[in-house]
C-alpha cells in the first residue's frame, strides 16, 4: 500500500464542518484513496473513495488535490456520532487487495 | 448496501477451549474475505486472507496452526482459534468485498468479534 500520514488527533466543533487530511504522496496513478471510520469497540465503517475527481455522498466529501498526493475528508455538519478513528488507505490495487491500517485520526467532536 | 455479519460478537471461554468465528456476506458473493486481530489501543492487523475453495493465505507471524480458516462458500468464511490462551484474546475482524461487481467496491467490515480467554 501507498504510505499515508494523517494527524493523530483533532477536534472539531459540533455542527461545524471536520475537515480531516491525509498525505500520500507515493500514491500511483491507479490507485484509490479509501477513507473508514471505526467507532469504538466497532468495525471499521466504510467513508467514501476516488481516484482523482472530488467525490460525495451521504456521509461526507472527499477532496483530491491535482497531484493526487494528498486528499481531505469533508464532515459538513458534525456531530458527536462522527467521533471515531478515521483512516485513510491506499491500497495498491483497488477492491480485493487487502488494506493496511495506519495509527489514523482520532477525531472528537465537541459539543 | 453490502452487508458483512460476524458472529458471535462477544466469546468468553477458558484457556485450552477452541473457538469458532463466522463471517458471512448477506447480500453479495465474495471469493476473498480478510481477517484482521486489534489488540487495545492499537490499529486492526490482517492476519490473513482467506480464498474460496482454497487455502488461506498468512501474514508472517501469524501461525496458521493456530488459527484455522475455511472458506467453503461464497459468502461464508470462518476463523477458528484453536488451544485459545489468554494472550489470543483480542478484538477479532472480517471484512469483505462484492467480487461479483466490475467496479471498484470497497471492503466491508462485519461488526467484530470480541475474545476473552480466561
Amino acid at each position: 500500500d501507498a504510505k499515508t500520514t494523517q494527524p493523530p488527533s483533532m477536534d472539531c466543533a459540533e455542527g461545524r464542518a471536520a475537515n480531516l487530511p491525509c498525505n500520500h504522496s507515493t500514491i500511483s496513478g491507479n490507485e484509490y484513496v479509501y477513507w473508514y471510520r471505526q467507532i469504538h469497540s466497532q468495525g471499521p465503517q466504510y467513508i467514501i473513495h476516488g481516484l482523482k475527481n472530488n467525490e460525495t455522498n451521504e456521509m461526507a466529501s472527499l477532496i483530491i488535490t491535482e497531484d493526487r498526493k494528498s486528499s481531505t475528508l469533508i464532515l459538513p455538519h458534525a456531530t458527536l456520532r462522527d467521533t471515531a478513528v478515521y483512516y485513510c488507505i491506499v491500497p495498491r490495487f483497488f477492491g480485493n487487495e487487502k488494506l493496511t491500517f495506519g495509527t489514523g485520526t482520532r477525531l472528537t467532536i465537541i459539543p | 448496501g453490502a452487508v458483512v455479519s460476524q458472529h458471535p460478537s462477544r466469546v468468553i471461554c477458558k484457556s485450552g477451549t477452541s473457538v469458532k468465528i463466522e463471517c458471512r456476506s448477506l447480500d453479495f458473493q465474495a471469493t476473498t474475505m480478510f481477517w484482521y486481530r486489534q489488540f487495545p489501543k492499537q490499529s486492526l492487523m490482517l492476519m490473513a486472507t482467506s480464498n474460496e475453495g482454497s487455502k488461506a493465505t498468512y501474514e508472517q507471524g501469524v501461525e496458521k496452526d493456530k488459527f484455522l480458516i475455511n472458506h467453503a462458500s461464497l459468502t461464508l468464511s470462518t476463523l477458528t482459534v484453536t488451544s485459545a490462551h489468554p494472550e489470543d484474546s483480542s478484538f477479532y475482524i472480517c471484512s469483505a468485498r462484492d467480487t461479483g461487481r466490475w467496479d471498484n467496491q470497497p471492503q466491508h467490515f462485519g461488526d467484530g468479534t470480541r475474545l476473552s480467554i480466561l
